[in-house]
């Protein structure tokens, strides 16, 4: 079983719509979580991170995090095109330093 | 602030050569990680440092790859001998410390291609 797994997607969303991605990790003693995005050719850069259960808000994004079900996820309400990257889960598992490990990623795509 | 600077941004290079990458993370960082992210995929976490210690390097395939932190500011990674399967993007990233919001700052990359 992989440490952090995500659906590799791509998914497609209409422009205005809600896009939702998951996510579920295997560690049960992680402590952080984490939303990165990565345009095509460029670095990961973080989003929203969230460390306890329930939502947490930032504009259009929303992160919810359910450690009993060891799931995470974030909803991007009123998708733009500009939103169209991949997105990586990331976890910080405790391991001597809290290693941060990634997703695959889920590819995101919305249609003007 | 200064962000999580890397060198070269791109290098190609024949199998069973030698490259060496160099990262200088943010200033007053003490976690450095050095990921390898192959086309397609999520960032594989190759070796993570504390000041100039090693955390993890569960996934450093030692027989080539090699990285230091002497001093616990900047970092190099090195290949010796490059594989055609060690194309990839090499990412290196810093965090300050602390568990919960520890949030990780890239560099640019290098890219690195193998022939």
């Amino acid at each position: 079983q992989k440490e952090v797994e995500q659906n590799s997607g791509p998914l497609s969303v209409p422009e205005g719509a809600i896009a939702s991605l998951n996510c579920t990790y295997s560690d049960r003693g992680s402590q952080s979580f984490f939303w990165y995005r990565q345009y095509s050719g460029k670095s990961p850069e973080l989003i929203m991170f969230i460390y306890s259960n329930g939502d947490k808000e930032d504009g259009r994004f929303t992160a919810q995090l359910n450690k009993a079900s060891q799931y995470v996820s974030l909803l991007i309400r009123d998708s733009q095109p500009s939103d169209s990257a991949t997105y990586l889960c990331a976890v910080n598992e405790k391991a001597g330093g809290f290693k941060t490990i990634f997703g695959a990623g889920t590819r995101l795509f919305v249609k003007a | 602030e200064a962000g999580v600077a890397q060198s070269p941004r791109y290098k190609i290079i024949e199998k069973r050569q030698s490259v060496a990458f160099w990262c200088n993370p943010i200033s007053g960082h003490a976690t450095l990680y050095w990921y390898q992210q192959i086309l397609g995929q999520g960032p594989k976490l190759l070796i993570q440092f504390q000041n100039n210690g090693v955390v993890d390097d569960s996934q450093l395939p030692k027989d080539r790859f090699s990285a230091e932190r002497l001093k616990g500011v900047d970092s190099t990674l090195k290949i010796q001998p490059a594989k055609l399967e060690d194309s990839a993007v090499y990412l290196c990233a810093s965090s300050g410390m602390g568990h919960l919001n520890t949030e990780a700052f890239f560099g640019q990359g290098t890219r690195l291609t193998v022939v």
